[in-house]
């Protein structure tokens, strides 16, 4: 493993809650990228970093927001979860900008 | 920004065959072009990957090539097994930029 952890694995809540998600990375990598994985969509790019307090949008940011305050964790918000938004969420990382991209085992989110 | 289309979305081949995948991508300023697969309840990981300065690129059954031209990329899977089966994703990435994916081909290798 690239030495990359994502928490909780899995979590159950309801709607108009926050949630707050954790990727944290002991490799000291400069990118860290949150994606959602849905059936039939692929891997979609909702927040990405490229340093400590450094973020950018993805193609699917409306809901969700993230920071960056240490280069080793990147926390990915949802302030106020929609049922919309269960899916599986995958963080990665990488080194430089054309290297390969490590994932972490995935977070289940189920909004009911 | 970049968009990343990937055809087919399932792909069905005996056991031996070979299987194509086929990406285009819509930024021409993409220089890195990374393939990955996931099995089933797993994570991603790669399995080939190709730079903007290079056309074709192999390692044992798996080749990926890049016509920059076109804008499009493809991954070779030759002699197939069953345990190619999985789901693959091409994606491409610019500068410092995103790290975009396609929208995923599901194999199914038959024995």
């Amino acid at each position: 493993d690239a030495g990359i952890t994502q928490s909780p694995r899995h979590k159950v809540t309801e709607t108009g809650t926050p949630v707050t998600l954790r990727c944290h990375q002991t490799e000291n990598h400069r990118y860290m990228y949150w994606y959602r994985q849905d059936p039939g969509h692929g891997l979609r790019l909702i927040h990405y970093s490229y340093g400590v307090k450094d973020t950018d949008k993805g193609e699917v940011s409306d809901g969700y927001s993230v920071s960056r305050s240490k280069t080793e964790d990147f926390l990915l918000t949802l302030e106020s979860a929609t049922s919309s938004q269960t899916s599986v969420y995958f963080c990665a990382i990488r080194s430089g900008t054309n290297t390969e991209a490590f994932f972490g085992q995935g977070t289940r989110l189920t909004v009911v | 920004g970049e968009n990343v289309e990937q055809h087919p979305s399932t792909l069905s081949v005996q056991e031996g065959d070979s299987a194509v995948i086929k990406c285009t991508y819509s930024d021409s300023a993409s220089n890195y072009f990374p393939w990955y697969k996931q099995e089933l309840g797993k994570r991603p990981q790669l399995i080939i990957d190709i730079r903007s300065n290079v056309g074709e690129k192999k390692d044992q059954r798996i080749a990926v090539t890049l016509n920059k031209t076109a804008k499009h990329f493809s991954l070779h899977i030759t002699e197939t097994q069953p345990e190619d089966s999985a789901v693959y994703f091409c994606a491409a990435s610019q500068g410092f930029q995103k790290l975009v994916f396609g929208t995923g081909t599901r194999l199914l290798v038959s024995p």
